[in-house]
């Protein structure tokens, strides 16, 4: 079982739709969380940290959730330029940096 | 800003040969790491280091080596190729509980 999993999709919505990712971990140990965003087999570049408190960047919203150990992406009004996929990723105290599965997400006009 | 640099970018190699990929950073990170993705499977972690000299062992270590010799450099090694490892491979950095920098990826395929 992987420590770090996630929905693999796709997730196919329209244009305007509200989408939420999800994505739990196992190691109790991770300290910190992110969320990537990775186009056509380029190389992952980080959309957001989550922080506990939750944290908002525009129409991306990330929430983290320590006690049921897991992690949240909410996009709103979704662009067809928000097709991507989306990684989750925890960083353990260890210096591991463990990425999920991926989540592939498109949008349609 | 040259940030994280892999090379090569493409390979093909036949079963049983050996490679060593590089992958070099400039922006003084102490941690560093190998991926490779496949289908469906995201990035799973190969071997990682946590300062020069150090290395340890990923989610899917069989069947590579790796040694972090300088500070900047992180070597992915595989000793004999098997198809099994035909995969696109990513090196990263980071300072830690910070935001990770990826090289462009070398796409391998071993026949």
């Amino acid at each position: 079982r992987k420590e770090v999993e996630q929905d693999p999709g796709p997730f196919n919505v329209p244009e305007g739709a509200t989408v939420a990712f999800n994505c739990t971990y196992s190691n109790s140990a991770s300290q910190s969380f992110f969320w990537y965003r990775q186009d056509c087999r380029k190389e992952p570049k980080l959309l957001m940290s989550v922080y506990s408190s939750g944290n908002e960047d525009g129409r991306f919203t990330a929430q983290l959730n320590r006690a049921s150990q897991y992690i949240s992406l909410l996009i709103r009004d979704s662009k067809l330029s928000d097709s991507a996929t989306y990684l989750c990723a925890a960083f353990n105290q260890g210096g591991k940096l463990i990425f999920g599965q991926g989540t592939e997400l498109s949008v349609k006009p | 800003n040259a940030g994280v640099t892999q090379t090569p970018k493409f390979r093909v190699l036949k079963t049983g040969q050996s490679m060593t990929l590089l992958c070099a950073q400039d922006m003084n990170h102490e941690y560093m790491y190998w991926y490779r993705q496949d289908p469906g499977m995201g990035l799973r972690l190969i071997h990682y280091s946590v300062g020069e000299g150090t290395t340890a062992k990923g989610e899917v270590p069989d069947g590579y080596n790796v040694s972090r010799l300088k500070k900047q450099n992180f070597l992915l090694g595989l000793e004999s190729a098997a198809p099994s490892q035909t995969s696109v491979y990513f090196c990263a950095s980071t300072n830690g509980a910070s935001e990770a920098f990826f090289g462009q990826g070398t796409r391998l395929t071993v026949v």
